[in-house]
């Protein structure tokens, strides 16, 4: 399975701070994505990142993809108890579409005030 | 506003019968999704329409069936068959592109469906 896996699997930290996590991933993709879900809700995209990209950002969320390790971080600086959610990597493999998406098991970020 | 419209939100069934949870869409996409999620797990993909009148199976599509006579239209029909069906089910879609090339997706705020 091409699954990704995030690590860790739950983070808390205080407001303010940076929170990192990671997604590791088994064969080669065509792209990797990061969406975050509230509590009880549906998933919201968040950023795509290509497999011939190192980094991008978008506002506060920074994104790296190293695909000779087959992993990939999201950054949230200056975090906000709003960004309290679990966030899942995407990755869709090469040749692939959204049919081939895989879901990792998520991360649950917890931003205590 | 565009967006994804799912109903029931809490929905719960006896065991032995069917039920069907709607997903409505007004962004135009041509593609839509149904995924199953459970507790501290990723998302699996149950069924798949990339165009009207043609949906494929997904990876766990056993005791579930789907429609797309409509574009805006993709109801999910959780059989008796399915012998867990107890999860939180979300709709999905994308466009063509998105469909074919990035993944991109687009979700509904889900159903929950408790069977008693």
């Amino acid at each position: 399975s091409q699954q990704g896996e995030e690590d860790p699997q739950a983070l808390s930290i205080q407001e303010g701070e940076n929170a990192t996590m990671n997604c590791s991933y088994k064969t080669s993709i065509n792209n990797l994505q990061w969406y975050r879900q509230n509590s009880g809700r549906g998933l919201v995209h968040l950023i795509l990142i290509r497999s011939n990209e190192r980094e991008k950002h978008s506002g506060r969320l920074r994104v790296t993809l190293d695909t000779s390790k087959k992993s990939s971080s999201l950054l949230i600086t200056a975090s906000r108890a709003a960004d309290t959610a679990s966030y899942f990597c995407a990755t869709a493999y090469s040749g692939g579409g959204a049919d081939g998406l895989t879901f990792g098991k998520g991360t649950h970020l917890i931003i205590q005030p | 506003d565009g967006g994804i419209t799912q109903s029931p939100k809490y929905l719960f069934r006896k065991e032995g019968q069917n039920v069907t949870l709607s997903c409505e869409q007004n962004l135009n996409h041509d593609a839509m999704y149904w995924y199953r999620q459970d507790p501290g797990q990723g998302l699996r993909l149950i069924y798949y329409s990339q165009i009207v009148n043609d949906f494929q199976k997904g990876d766990i599509a056993e005791g579930y069936s789907v429609s797309r006579e409509k574009k805006e239209s993709f109801p999910l029909t959780v059989t008796s068959a399915q012998k867990n069906p107890t999860a939180f089910y979300l709709c999905a879609s994308s466009t063509y592109y998105a469909a074919l090339n990035t993944g991109e997706l687009f979700f509904g705020e889900g159903s929950r469906l408790t069977v008693l």
